[in-house]
Parts: structure tokens; C-alpha cells; sequence
């Protein structure tokens, strides 16, 4: 079993619904949680990373971390044919360097 | 300012070759690190440096991979006698020295291996 893991979609959602997006991890070491966009051949591009448990919210995307459940969250309001993408979780524990570890990606399209 | 930069963006080369990939981060990032991208196996960590250091190279999956960053710069990663599973994007990104939470993606190089 994977140490992260994501639903791999597609998630199909029609322009301005809220795409909502998460993952589980086992290791309760984790103490980073990031979020990662990435375009068709294109590297990833870091979107949010939030530390331990907590709301953080940037603009249109709110990221979510709920430890006691090892379970992670990321929404998308308003969405935009241009948020069609792979959205990434990564995380990464103190003790372990800065080494990320990331989840399997979810595809998600949004139709105008 | 200048992200991440990798070359070459593709490389096809046969079964049992050597080649050279390599990453010149961002300025002034002393962090920098090499990721491999798969269909099968997603985006798994190989090596990290800390300035020209490489205190985890836990992610190298073999003796035929082995990285080298001179000058707390550029890196090169390198993989010997190359196998058809090793097709896959080789992706590098870096941080400072104490963000790795904040790591910077490049555009990635596309190994085949035929």
C-alpha cells in the first residue's frame, strides 16, 4: 500500500461548480502538506502548502489538513476551463529531510 | 526571475547507453532535488543536495543511477547502460535551504529508452 494516496479521476465538473479534492496518508510523521498543479507536460507548480492541521485559504483555493484522520483536502471555487489539470498532493516529514512524497495525481476537467 | 531549468527536454536513446541529464535551479537556492515521473509509479523522490552534498540518495533505484552537483549550482544525473524502464520524465526542483516545503518545479526532461 501506497504511503499517499488519491483518487485518480477524472473528475468532471461543469465552469464555477467547487472541485474538491483530497488525499490519505499512513505516516503520521507527515508535517507538510502540499498541493501541486500540473499542465500536460509541463513540470508541477506549487499551489498551497500548509503546516500540521489547519484552513488555509489563497484566493480561489482553500487547502484543508485534518491529522487525526491522516486526511487532506483542497477546493477549488468558481472553477475555470483553466484549472483543468493534475492536481498533486505532496507531503513531507521534518525527519526525512526535505524529501516529498506524493500522491498518484487526480486529472480533473472543467467543461465551460 | 529564471525558474528551474532542465535540458535536454527530450532524450531517445538505446537500450544499454549512458546519458546525462541536467538542472540548473533557481539562484540562490541551496536545495536541490531529482524526481522521476512514471505512468506506472507516479512521482517518486531519488536524490536530494544541500549545497554539493547529497546527505539522501535513498530514491536512486539502482547502481546505475548517481547525480553530481558542482559549485552549489548545476546537477547532473546521470544513468549508465539505460534500460527500457527507466522511460520516464526526470524532473528536478529546488528550495532554500530551509523551505523545502517550498520546492520549485522545472519543465522536466523526457527520457525513451528503446
Amino acid at each position: 500500500q501506497k504511503e499517499v494516496e488519491q483518487d485518480p479521476g477524472p473528475l468532471s465538473v461543469p465552469e464555477g461548480a467547487i472541485v474538491s479534492l483530497n488525499c490519505t496518508y499512513s505516516n503520521s510523521a507527515f508535517q507538510y502538506f502540499m498541493w501541486y498543479r500540473q499542465y500536460s507536460r509541463k513540470g508541477p507548480e506549487l499551489l498551497m502548502y500548509t503546516y500540521s492541521s489547519g484552513n488555509k485559504e489563497d484566493g480561489r483555493f482553500t487547502a484543508q489538513v485534518d491529522k487525526s484522520s491522516k486526511y487532506i483536502s483542497l477546493f477549488i471555487r468558481d472553477s475555470q476551463p483553466s484549472d483543468s489539470a493534475t492536481y498533486l498532493c505532496a507531503m513531507s516529514a521534518p525527519a526525512a529531510g526535505n524529501k516529498l512524497t506524493f500522491g498518484g495525481g487526480t486529472r480533473v476537467l472543467v467543461k465551460p | 526571475g529564471a525558474g528551474v531549468s532542465q535540458s535536454p527536454s527530450n532524450k531517445v536513446t538505446e537500450k544499454g547507453k549512458d546519458v546525462e541529464l541536467r538542472c540548473d535551479p533557481i539562484s540562490g537556492h541551496t536545495a536541490l532535488y531529482w524526481y522521476r515521473q512514471s505512468l506506472g509509479q507516479g512521482l517518486e523522490f531519488l536524490i536530494y543536495f544541500q549545497g554539493n552534498s547529497a546527505p539522501d540518495k535513498s530514491g536512486l533505484p539502482s547502481d546505475r543511477f548517481s547525480a553530481e552537483r558542482t559549485g552549489g549550482s548545476v546537477s547532473t544525473l546521470t544513468i549508465q547502460r539505460t534500460q527500457q524502464e527507466d522511460s520516464a520524465v526526470y524532473l528536478c526542483a529546488s528550495s532554500t535551504e530551509w523551505s523545502g516545503e517550498t520546492q520549485y518545479f522545472g519543465p522536466g526532461t523526457r527520457l525513451l529508452v528503446l
